[in-house]
């Protein structure tokens, strides 16, 4: 199992403040996706990166490949209440038939 | 529309007992999946099924047997129920991963499993 650690574990700020997620292993990875899960529902997805130092941009989100594809990083800007949520990486084996999820950030945005 | 939804929504039954969950999904994705999330959040693997047919089968206790009767259902029956099996199961699909693993998963919205 390719093991994925995300810090921080726990995150707490106020609205307009900037905040960054690691997502972070010891095996290269084929794709890296980010989804975000509010209570009660599943995860969502919200970005797909494939490619070694890869930047991908949702609004305030912006999202980064490692060189080596063995990492990433998830940067909100001006976070905002609505950011609220649990925030999870995960990365595809090479069989591809299956994501292993990171432990999750707990992001708290309070206004 | 709901694109991946699972039943019951909540399940709290006595230990011993053997109960089933539902996922059916309406995208027309070739492999679903079951997840488990545990207490602190973590989502782990439990089976995948790719075109009914089993792809993955993560050390799980035999006592769960999933059943896949056609590309668009995958339903979860669980013999024997423990209290350690209190959890939220999630059921997802995707479109067949070929070694890129680039297609993302679309989840359901879970069933949480309380075992008394």
């Amino acid at each position: 199992t390719q093991l994925l650690e995300q810090s921080p574990q726990f995150l707490s700020i106020q609205e307009g403040e900037n905040l960054t997620v690691y997502c972070n292993s010891s095996s290269v990875f084929s794709s890296l996706q980010w989804y975000r899960q509010e209570p009660g529902e599943g995860p969502v997805l919200l970005v797909t990166v494939v490619t070694g130092g890869e930047v991908k941009k949702l609004k305030r989100l912006t999202f980064q490949f490692g060189d080596a594809r063995k990492d990433s990083s998830l940067h909100i800007t001006a976070a905002q209440p609505g950011d609220t949520g649990l925030y999870l990486c995960a990365g595809a084996a090479n069989s591809g038939y299956a994501l292993n999820f990171g432990k999750g950030t707990s992001l708290l945005v309070t206004p | 529309d709901t694109a991946v939804s699972q039943t019951p929504k909540y399940l709290v039954t006595q230990m011993g007992n053997d109960k089933s969950i539902k996922c059916e999904q309406n995208l027309g994705h070739d492999t679903m999946y079951w997840y488990k999330q545990d207490s602190k959040k973590f989502l782990k693997i439990m089976f995948s099924y790719n075109n009914k047919e089993l792809i993955i089968n993560e050390t799980v206790p035999n006592r769960f047997s999933p059943k896949s009767p056609d590309k668009a259902h995958l339903n979860l029956h669980i013999n024997s129920l423990e209290l350690g099996d209190s959890a939220v199961y999630f059921c997802a699909s995707s479109r067949t991963n070929f070694g890129q693993g680039t297609y993302g998963y679309t989840f359901g919205s879970g069933t949480r499993l309380t075992v008394v």
